[in-house]
């Protein structure tokens, strides 16, 4: 397919369970995102990778949160003990922006719903 | 973040009708986006805005960036059923690297 995709769409987790979070960006798209929607919320940023190198940090919520991507392409959430706090949709976005380009918009995939029980 | 409050929260329309939203700022963006966003799937890109004052039209949507740069609207004409869900503006700040900050959403209902 030509556009993001993510995996599962849908996780259903024991409070204190860890899980990880995937996902696919378009093809030839360096710079991808992680963002956190809350029920009735906007999307809010989590993080940004552009190939490998996380570029920017700072909107994961605390250090039970954690994003690689070793390769530059695929990159995976991780989420550490969960909380309940923690269920929202995981929204993931790649781009190209960072390529030299004034092109800042960012494709979304349909992103992971993780309940917290 | 950035603060983005958009309005209406929510529009009841008849099909056919136009629809009128925006977004407002604190902050000036150099970058406006709009996006729609049906349940159970990702926002979906709708427009992009990069320079105060541009108006940009993608069929019976047309978005202005505004001329203060800490504003944008959007106009969908001749509402259809399919026009349905949450309708999303982002801006991207100088400040705040590439991040996406997002309004809350205006959801839009179009009754036939």
């Amino acid at each position: 397919g030509a556009g993001v995709s993510q995996s599962p769409r849908y996780k259903v987790a024991k409070r204190g369970q860890d899980v990880a979070l995937r996902c696919d960006p378009i093809s030839g798209h360096v710079s991808l995102f992680w963002y956190q929607q809350a029920l009735g919320q906007g999307p809010e940023f989590l993080t940004y990778f552009q190939n490998e190198a996380q570029l920017d940090k700072s909107g994961l919520p605390s250090d039970r949160f954690f994003a690689e991507r070793p390769e530059g392409s695929v990159s995976t959430l991780k989420i550490q003990r969960t909380q309940q706090e923690d269920s929202a949709v995981y929204l993931c976005a790649s781009s190209l922006v960072g390529q030299g380009l004034a092109n800042y918009e960012q494709y979304f995939g349909p992103g992971t719903r993780l309940t917290v029980t | 973040g950035q603060q983005l409050n958009q309005s209406p929260q929510s529009m009841f329309i008849q099909e056919g009708e136009d629809v009128s939203m925006n977004c407002t700022s604190s902050s000036i963006f150099n970058t406006w986006l709009w996006y729609k966003q049906d349940p159970g799937e990702g926002p979906v890109l709708l427009i992009a805005l990069y320079k105060a004052g541009e108006l940009t039209s993608n069929g019976r949507l047309t978005a202005q960036f505004g001329t203060t740069r800490k504003d944008s609207f959007l106009n969908i004409s001749a509402s259809i059923p399919s026009d349905v869900g949450i309708y999303f503006c982002a801006g991207q700040h100088s400040n705040s690297g590439y991040a996406l900050n997002f309004g809350k959403g205006t959801s839009l209902l179009v009754t036939p």
